[in-house]
């Protein structure tokens, strides 16, 4: 069974820099799993991020970037707010059609 | 606009059957990929299920297969999840989602409660 990790919790202080991270318990994380990041907050639906590693969805602030770093994905938060306070979560793509998500980081700014 | 509106949540007693729908609108609904993506109370994402535009490739999650059937109709703009043989596990809220390679579009989500 594939499982894809995330740092269960970070903390950040309002107008810093935080990267949260996505990687695989056996392996390492390329561009070819199109990890893509999601933000969501309580009661409320998902929201696109980022996609095939790097790309904004629409409307997304460049305050948030995807990457490779090392054996992992990475999304940074520039410039952090009040209102990044969420659960972001990432997914990878296992081949097959199937997709296996992270457990989610919670992410506090304070 | 994009809208997903999904539907047809409910409480349905271990081993009974429902039906989700998600009626599309703001969109060609016959050119995108369509997805279920459930969330149990207080976890984590999980993906359930992708259909591609046609309806001719169709994925399941282990955890799903042989008991939850996604399908679409094209002229109705509508995606739906049979799901049957349920269990207390597959309790949770059950997003609709457009697209591929990780750019979704979600809907609110529809709960769906397996208890007795």
């Amino acid at each position: 069974q594939t499982v894809v990790t995330q740092e269960p919790s970070f903390s950040v202080s309002p107008g810093g820099t935080v990267t949260l991270t996505c990687g695989l318990r056996s392996g390492s994380v390329s561009p070819n799993y199109y990890p893509s990041w999601y933000q969501q907050t309580p009661g409320q639906a998902p929201r696109t991020l980022i996609y095939s590693t790097n790309i904004r969805s629409s409307g997304v602030p460049d305050r948030f970037s995807g990457s490779i770093v090392g054996n992992k994905a990475a999304l940074s938060i520039t410039g952090a707010q009040a209102d990044d306070e969420s659960d972001y979560y990432c997914v990878l793509f296992m081949g097959g059609g199937s997709w296996v998500f992270g457990g989610g980081t919670k992410l506090t700014v304070l | 606009e994009v809208q997903l509106v999904e539907s047809g949540g409910g409480l349905v007693k271990p081993g009974g059957s429902l039906r989700l729908s998600c009626a599309a609108s703001g969109f060609s609904f016959s050119y995108y990929n369509m997805n279920w993506v459930r969330q149990a109370p207080g976890k984590g994402l999980e993906w359930v299920s992708s259909i591609s535009s046609s309806g001719s490739y169709i994925y399941y999650a282990d955890s799903v297969k042989g008991r939850l059937t996604i399908s679409r109709d094209n002229a109705k703009k509508s995606l739906y999840l049979q799901m049957n043989s349920l269990r207390a596990e597959d309790t949770a809220v059950y997003y609709c989602a457009r697209g591929d390679s990780g750019d979704y579009q979600w809907g609110q989500g529809t709960l769906v409660t397996v208890s007795s």
